[in-house]
């Protein structure tokens, strides 16, 4: 049973759209972290949070934005989308009194830029 | 820098036949490990974990690994695959921060 949510499971936009990825998680996990994923290939940490109002850049650049105003949510927003988006993006989450970084994710957004 | 190998992009199995997918990590002291499965389209599952102790480690759907500290090495074995377990399987280590270091993945098909 997942206890962590990603919306929408699929997005198919327009070039130039704003679009917001939401992920959201019940468990009380302090880290959050966005993962980019092409298909059939590794995964890309984008963006993380370790606490609210803790953002930082991933290994991978990315044009996206995150915020964490709640501990529970941690949304994804490009401003301008573009078909380079195009990916599948993953939303998981680690609590760090574990001190393994056991992840927890989410099912992922797949979007589609035109 | 902390690592995570997969030699193995891609493997093809027979069902009912055993498997062996490979993972070498690369840290200064013992790492946390992990194997992670993603079925197309769907997030990661976490299918067995290693933080100390037997060396030898239980996972679900009858997936085991086996730490190997001379060899820097965690690879995971199933005695008997299920058509089902075709899918991506993620081998990752964490060396503290909690910040998990992911490996390019081995895909497995299985063959009727």
């Amino acid at each position: 049973e997942a206890d962590i949510y990603q919306t929408p499971r699929y997005l198919v936009i327009g070039t130039g759209k704003k679009i917001t990825l939401e992920c959201s998680q019940t468990m009380g996990h302090d880290k959050m972290y966005w993962y980019q994923q092409d298909p059939g290939m590794e995964l890309h940490l984008i963006h993380y949070s370790y606490g609210v109002n803790s953002t930082e850049k991933g290994d991978l650049s990315s044009e996206s934005t995150v915020s964490r105003i709640r501990t529970e949510h941690f949304p994804l927003t490009l401003e301008s989308a573009r078909p380079s988006h195009t990916s599948q993006y993953l939303c998981a989450s680690s609590d760090s009194r574990g001190g393994t970084g056991e992840l927890f994710f989410g099912e992922g957004s797949r979007l589609t830029v035109l | 820098a902390q690592s995570v190998t997969q030699p193995d992009i891609h493997i093809t199995v027979s069902e009912g036949a055993s498997l062996e997918l490979r993972c070498n990590y690369s840290y200064g002291a013992t790492p946390y490990l992990f194997w992670y499965v993603q079925s197309p389209g769907q997030g990661l599952q976490l299918l067995l974990k290693y933080f100390s102790g037997d060396t030898l480690v239980q996972g679900i759907k009858g997936f085991e690994a086996e730490f190997k500290r001379s060899q820097s090495s965690f690879n995971l074995r199933k005695p008997s695959v299920h058509w089902s377990d075709a899918a991506e399987y993620f081998c990752a280590s964490s060396g503290g921060y909690n910040k998990l270091i992911f490996g390019a993945g081995t895909r497995l098909a299985v063959h009727p």
